[in-house]
């Protein structure tokens, strides 16, 4: 069974570092790109970027160019997406969605991360 | 950078009902569209792609149809667990999601 399991829910500070996780199981890790997703409290989805586990390319939105870095760990199939410098802003549930075409980067989402709520608040 | 808009926001309708719902692309697509069924709380789910192409497990009520720019969802017959914000995404280059439309009791 094609599993992503995130991490918990995070309470930062504006200014904080903060790594999230997306644990992939029940496929093959490296086969398929993975993307982020936000979703801002009652708002819409938002496609933040992607990365090929395979060998860890990116592409970023350019709504969230140089403010989040995405990468893998291809020994635990895990992807990660990072902030060096929270703000207020940054409040919001960030999904992991794995790519439904096989080693592509444009694609549908198959299957989708439980979520991970991140509040950021002095 | 392609936008997407759903059409309506927000959709009242009753059990049994057939719901029509439209997502237009700032710029040709081609197929490369897909709809997701979002419920309070829970990740979306993956309800059809390449614009007509239903996902495994998903009821034949939905459908899809269009090309180039214009798309619509269609649920045949609305059910008490259809009730839920539905999106498009475009991924024909980069990705992008509709804005979103819900789907409530009239």
């Amino acid at each position: 069974e094609v599993q992503l399991v995130q991490s918990g829910a995070e309470v930062k500070k504006p200014g904080d570092a903060l790594r999230i996780s997306c644990k992939g199981s029940g496929y093959s890790f490296i086969t398929y790109w993975i993307s982020w997703v936000r979703q801002m409290p009652g708002k819409g989805l938002e496609w933040m970027g992607r990365i090929d586990p395979s060998d860890s390319y990116t592409n970023n939105s350019p709504s969230f160019q140089g403010h989040v870095t995405m990468a893998v760990d291809k020994s635990t199939n895990t992807a990660y997406l990072q902030w060096s410098s929270l703000e207020a802003s940054d409040t919001a549930v960030y999904y992991c969605a794995r790519h439904g075409i096989t080693a592509a980067a444009t694609s549908y989402f198959d299957y989708w991360g439980q979520g991970t709520l991140v509040t950021v608040s002095s | 950078d392609i936008q997407m808009t759903q059409s309506p926001s927000t959709l009242s309708a009753s059990v049994g009902d057939r719901v029509t719902i439209t997502c237009r692309a700032s710029e040709s697509i081609t197929k490369w569209l897909a709809w997701y069924q979002q419920k309070p709380g829970r990740a979306p789910k993956l309800l059809l792609y390449k614009a007509s192409n239903l996902e495994s497990g998903v009821p034949s009520r939905f459908s899809g149809s269009g090309s180039g720019t214009e798309f619509t969802l269609t649920i045949s017959s609305l059910q008490p667990d259809d009730f839920a914000v539905y999106y498009c995404q475009q991924y024909d280059t980069y990705s992008r999601f509709g804005g979103g439309t819900t789907v409530e009791i009239k």
